[in-house]
């Protein structure tokens, strides 16, 4: 199993602040996807990161995929409460969907 | 509707009991999986079941086991449940493969007294 290193672990913060959470492996993904898990809930999808350098945009979400494809960072511009939740970064090893052990994000107003 | 739901919800229950979480997806995806999330919010893959072939998570203890009785559901067994199996389980499922988006139900709590 390909491990996935998440940093940092937990973050709080206040409205208004920037941050940004990294995903580290010594492996080679050929894709990398972030999920938001909210309390009570099961994780969704924000995004898939397919082509190493990538950057995609998901309003004040920042994604980027790593050139050599082993890293992933997501940058918050600008957080809000509704931002709060575990964010995860997953890949596949295998046969499934591997996930890190998550950033757990509380922004406070 | 939802596309991913599982019952129940809450599950409190004594040790060496046999409990069963049902699972059903309305998505018409081929590939569903239970995960179980841990104390620490780690979230690990247990099984994987695609049009009848189970792969299954060496470290899983074999007191539990999937049941699929058609495409669209697979549930979860656990025999003789033990201390250590308290944990949120939540079932996911894709449209064919791990790789794509995996759209997971809302978990249930299972809580061993």
């Amino acid at each position: 199993t390909q491990l996935l290193e998440q940093s940092p672990q937990f973050l709080s913060i206040q409205e208004g602040e920037n941050l940004t959470v990294y995903c580290n492996s010594s492996s080679v993904f050929s894709s990398l996807q972030w999920y938001r898990q909210e309390p009570g809930e099961g994780p969704v999808l924000l995004v898939t990161v397919v082509t190493g350098g990538e950057v995609k945009k998901l309003k004040r979400l920042t994604f980027q995929f790593g050139d050599a494809r082993k890293d992933s960072s997501l940058h918050i511009t600008a957080a809000q409460p509704g931002d709060t939740g575990l964010y995860l970064c997953a890949g596949v090893s295998g046969y499934a969907l591997n996930f890190g052990k998550g950033t757990s994000l509380l922004v406070t107003p | 509707d939802t596309a991913v739901s599982q019952t129940p919800k809450y599950l409190v229950t004594q040790m060496g009991n046999d409990k069963s979480i049902k699972c059903e997806q309305n998505l018409g995806h081929d590939t569903m999986y239970w995960y179980k999330q841990d104390s620490k919010k780690f979230l690990k893959i247990m099984f994987s079941y695609n049009n009848k072939e189970l792969i299954i998570n060496e470290t899983v203890p074999n007191r539990f086991s999937p049941k699929s009785p058609d495409k669209a559901h697979l549930n979860l067994h656990i025999n003789s449940l033990e201390l250590g199996d308290s944990a949120v389980y939540f079932c996911a499922s894709s449209q064919r493969w791990a790789g794509e988006k995996l759209f997971f139900g809302s978990g249930t709590q299972l809580s061993v007294l």
